[in-house]
């Protein structure tokens, strides 16, 4: 069965400092991997999707098959990337979400 | 385009009561979802459609029922309100079937059961 887990619920980093938002997957095919993001009092929204390979507002993510991971990173932290992030595996045009990692960068 | 909109915004319910959150999206999506949001658990999928006149269960659709009449509306329905269902509801739609595709959100609907 397919299962996204976030290990972290809550990560605090300081304004410019390296950011990585752990995620990995349990599926048994290819997988469709994104991560959504939520800024305070918007909308759930589409970050980035591994079938680009594109960076996002300075963010990257990189399939990793052998440790079934899509860690979300930023080498320089600004304080509008606070937000709630999702990590996402797409199947059958649904979407299972793992529990999302609360994201604050402190000045 | 305004996208994907939800209706109410907040809503209060006693247990047992009914009630239908309304979606709607005018990007002329033919795929739709609700899930629901839970603190500690993220989001999960409770219904979906494929287009008009074809829904499908996700993980929790226990309690809910929907229906999808045009490719505009897909309204979700709870027959009898409990307060597990005190959640964070959220409608998406996204354009025909692929698998790549972005799903757009909607704004949510806060609901409580009493």
């Amino acid at each position: 069965a397919q299962r996204v887990t976030q290990p972290e619920k809550l990560l605090s980093v300081f304004k410019g400092a390296p950011v990585e938002l752990k995620c990995n997957y349990s599926y048994s095919g290819s997988p469709e991997l994104f991560w959504y993001v939520q800024y305070s009092r918007q909308r759930l929204q589409l970050l980035l999707r591994h079938i680009s390979r594109e960076s996002i507002k300075g963010f990257t993510a990189d399939l990793n098959k052998g440790e079934t991971s899509f860690h979300l990173k930023k080498p320089f932290a600004q304080e509008e990337d606070s937000a709630m992030y999702y990590c996402a595996l797409g199947w059958a045009n649904n979407l299972f979400f793992g529990t999302g990692t609360r994201l604050t960068v402190i000045p | 385009n305004a996208g994907v909109t939800q209706t109410p915004k907040f809503q209060v319910l006693k247990t047992g009561q009914s009630m239908t959150l309304q979606c709607a999206q005018d990007m002329n999506h033919e795929y739709m979802s609700w899930y629901r949001q839970d603190p500690g658990m993220g989001l999960r999928l409770i219904h979906y459609s494929v287009g008009a006149g074809i829904t499908d269960q996700g993980e929790v659709p226990n309690g809910y029922n929907v229906s999808r009449s045009t490719t505009e509306d897909f309204p979700l329905r709870l027959l009898s309100a409990a307060p597990s269902q005190t959640s964070v509801y959220f409608c998406a739609s996204s354009p025909p079937l692929g698998s790549y595709n972005e799903q757009f959100f909607g704004p949510g609907t806060r609901l409580t059961v009493l």
